[in-house]
């Protein structure tokens, strides 16, 4: 089983539309929970953190379900500048040298057409 | 200004041959990391080092060697070019005791061993 699974997509979606991604991961252990949003040839970058109480900025959303290893990231109204890769990523426990290690998913393709 | 660079952006390179990419960050960041991404575009930690000090180091070739100068700096040396070395590699950087852990990446060194 992966560390962490997401449904590779792509996800095709009407501009406007609420479109919504999940995501398990196998280390119950895990830490610290985030959605980063990859360009197409570009770096991944920070989109939010997940908290267990959910939290929003702005149109999108993201839950945490830790008994069920599960992160989930909602967008609505989606625009066309939110096409993307949305990679659901995991900070596991620091090992004996103290590391700060993250976990990337395979990461989900978002397309938002006219 | 540019936080986390890399150079070169683009490498291409023949079999055998030995290499090296360097990272810089003006973040005042104490941790880097090193990332490969494949062609399926799954993104991996090879290193981090933190302080100077290596704290992660996942399975990877030892023809790989990082190489840490001053915590502004890690450079990743390749020996013995393969052909299955072709990828993506992210540098990135953060700071250790962060509650977000968020890293920051480099826009990627683009890899095309021949």
């Amino acid at each position: 089983r992966k560390e962490v699974e997401q449904d590779p997509g792509p996800f095709n979606v009407p501009e406007g539309a609420t479109v919504a991604f999940n995501c398990t991961y196998s280390n119950s252990a895990s830490q610290s929970f985030f959605w980063y949003r990859q360009d197409c040839r570009k770096e991944p970058k920070l989109l939010m953190s997940v908290y267990s109480s959910g939290n929003e900025d702005g149109r999108f959303t993201a839950q945490l379900n830790r008994a069920s290893q599960y992160i989930s990231l909602l967008i609505r109204d989606s625009k066309l500048s939110d096409s993307a890769t949305y990679l659901c990523v995991v900070n596991d426990p620091p090992g004996t040298g103290g590391g700060n290690k993250l976990t990337f998913g395979t990461g989900t393709q978002l397309k938002v057409e006219l | 200004d540019t936080a986390v660079s890399q150079t070169p952006k683009y490498l291409v390179t023949q079999m055998g041959n030995d290499k090296s990419i360097k990272c810089e960050q003006n973040l005042g960041h104490d941790t880097m990391y090193w990332y490969k991404q494949d062609s399926k575009k799954f993104l991996k930690i090879m290193f981090s080092y933190n302080n100077k000090e290596l704290i992660i180091n996942e399975t990877v070739p030892n023809r790989f060697s990082p190489k840490s100068p001053d915590k502004a700096h890690l450079n990743l040396h390749i020996n013995s070019l393969e052909l299955g070395d072709s990828a993506v590699y992210f540098c990135a950087s953060s700071q250790r005791g962060t509650g977000a852990y968020e890293q920051y990446f480099g826009p990627g060194t683009r890899l095309t061993v021949t």
